[in-house]
């Protein structure tokens, strides 16, 4: 059974670019959540996808956007990134969006 | 105050000990509560997960919740330098799209 995985792993992006994070679920998980944990600091909850619809979001601005396909991948997306967007960014599946979380191993985004 | 607080040590242990986690929470909502091992630069990974108050046992690993003091803890046995990373704790709610919230994480070294 292949885990959860992200892309890229590492990326540098200068202030006022967008960026585009990469997910691909665990197999048999049809729900995806993104979270973005600063340094030093635990995962902040970001989105929920499950079945292709948005289903919750934390407090982060509507310039982050996701998108979650049929195969239930899903992307994240970053507009006008701004310094303080530096963070790791970590994806998580689940078999149902109240089931245990399994998480990828990030990409850390550098925001220059 | 935040929703869930977690004394970010750093915790330093000799190898044998036994280490204490803990969490406490003001959501009384919160009915799943979980323990996440971080190490550097990875992303989190599930040790425990528990429903409610009461113990869990796992190996080296005993979770307790505590819901009328809304206090978690997490005991790790027979500490090893291999146990060294970051702990974070992490709960939430009953439904289905309810967002997990995270503790800012612990981090623990066990010296050889």
């Amino acid at each position: 059974e292949t885990g959860v995985t992200q892309s890229p792993t590492h990326l540098i992006k200068t202030r006022g670019q967008q960026v585009t994070l990469r997910c691909s679920s665990q197999s048999g998980h049809n729900t995806v959540s993104w979270y973005q944990q600063a340094l030093g600091q635990g995962p902040q909850f970001i989105f929920q996808y499950y079945r292709e619809e948005e289903n919750g979001r934390g407090n982060f601005p509507p310039r982050f956007s996701g998108l979650q396909f049929p195969n239930y991948s899903s992307e994240l997306n970053v507009n006008a990134l701004e310094l303080d967007d530096s963070a790791l960014y970590l994806c998580a599946s689940s078999r149902s969006p109240g089931d245990t979380q399994y998480f990828g191993p990030g990409t850390r985004l550098t925001v220059l | 105050q935040k929703e869930v607080e977690q004394d970010p040590g750093p915790l330093s242990v000799p190898e044998g000990a036994i280490v204490s986690l803990n969490c406490t929470y003001s959501n009384s909502a919160f009915q799943y509560f979980m323990w996440y091992r971080q190490y550097s630069r990875k992303g989190p990974e599930l040790l425990m997960y528990t429903y409610s108050s009461g113990n869990k046992e796992d190996g080296r690993f005993t979770a307790q919740v505590d819901k009328s003091s809304k206090y978690i803890s997490l005991f790790i046995r027979d500490s090893q330098p291999s146990d060294s990373a970051t702990y974070l704790c992490a709960m939430r709610g009953q439904g289905g799209s309810e967002k997990l919230v995270f503790g800012k994480g612990t981090k623990l070294t066990v010296n050889p």
